[in-house]
């Protein structure tokens, strides 16, 4: 079965770096793009980005033009996720999900498959 | 602010029938077949319940259904069960400038 399983929580300084990793099993990684979203504590869901794991092509949040980068590695069937120059108000779960349609078909714009979340807090 | 409209919470009892709205312009739920919705347990990632409008995942059950009618979408519920009490936000495709909205949720709770 289709699984994605990110790496763990994350304490950072304000002003400092954190990448989130996104491993995928169950299916043919190259197929398929992977977005990711965020949420702040008690607040709803904010779209950070999308990457095709079929050549790499990504698509970022205006808001956060500048401050991340979105990558996979196709050898380990994984996706990363870099957020620079972090604020207190980065502090939130941090999701990667899947496509739901494989590059091949219409982008449905929707996620079928989601990794289970990491904790990423910024605190001095 | 969220991009799309949700109203903060909804309710109804068990076996009733409950619609949550999500209303955006023209530039993203009026202007694409490309809106979704997902359900969300407290702690726990996502999970879609349709797509593009009226879709579902094998899966879902069939009392979840979507619709769209202009600028607003539409989510209902039907036969309420205890289980479905949980977050629902719909998003939608923007275009190629913001690319993906989300609504800023609705909280549905089983009386």
């Amino acid at each position: 079965q289709v699984q994605l399983v990110q790496s763990g929580a994350e304490v950072k300084k304000p002003g400092a770096s954190v990448k989130v990793s996104c491993k995928a099993s169950g299916y043919t990684f190259s197929n398929y793009g992977i977005i990711w979203v965020r949420q702040a504590p008690g607040q709803g869901l904010e779209w950070m980005g999308w990457i095709s794991a079929y050549n790499g092509n990504t698509i970022y949040a205006q808001m956060l033009q500048g401050r991340v980068t979105m990558t996979t590695d196709t050898s380990t069937s994984t996706a990363y996720m870099d957020l620079r120059s972090l604020r207190s108000d980065d502090t939130a779960v941090y999701y990667c999900a899947r496509d739901r349609n494989s590059v091949y078909s219409g982008n449905s714009w929707s996620s079928d498959n989601w990794g289970q979340g990491t904790l990423v807090t910024v605190s001095s | 602010q969220s991009a799309l409209t949700q109203p903060p919470s909804a309710s109804g009892s068990p076996g009733q029938s409950v619609t949550i709205s999500c209303t955006g312009t023209s530039s993203d739920v009026g202007g694409y077949d490309r809106v979704s919705w997902y359900q969300q347990h407290p702690g726990k990632a996502p999970k879609l319940m349709i797509y593009e409008v009226t879709k579902r995942p094998s899966g879902v059950p069939d009392r979840f259904s979507g619709s769209k009618s202009g600028n607003t979408a539409s989510l209902t519920v039907s036969g309420l069960q205890a289980e479905d009490e949980a977050d629902y936000y719909c998003s939608s495709y923007a275009g190629s400038n913001s690319y993906v909205v989300f609504g800023g949720g609705t909280k549905l709770t089983v009386l």
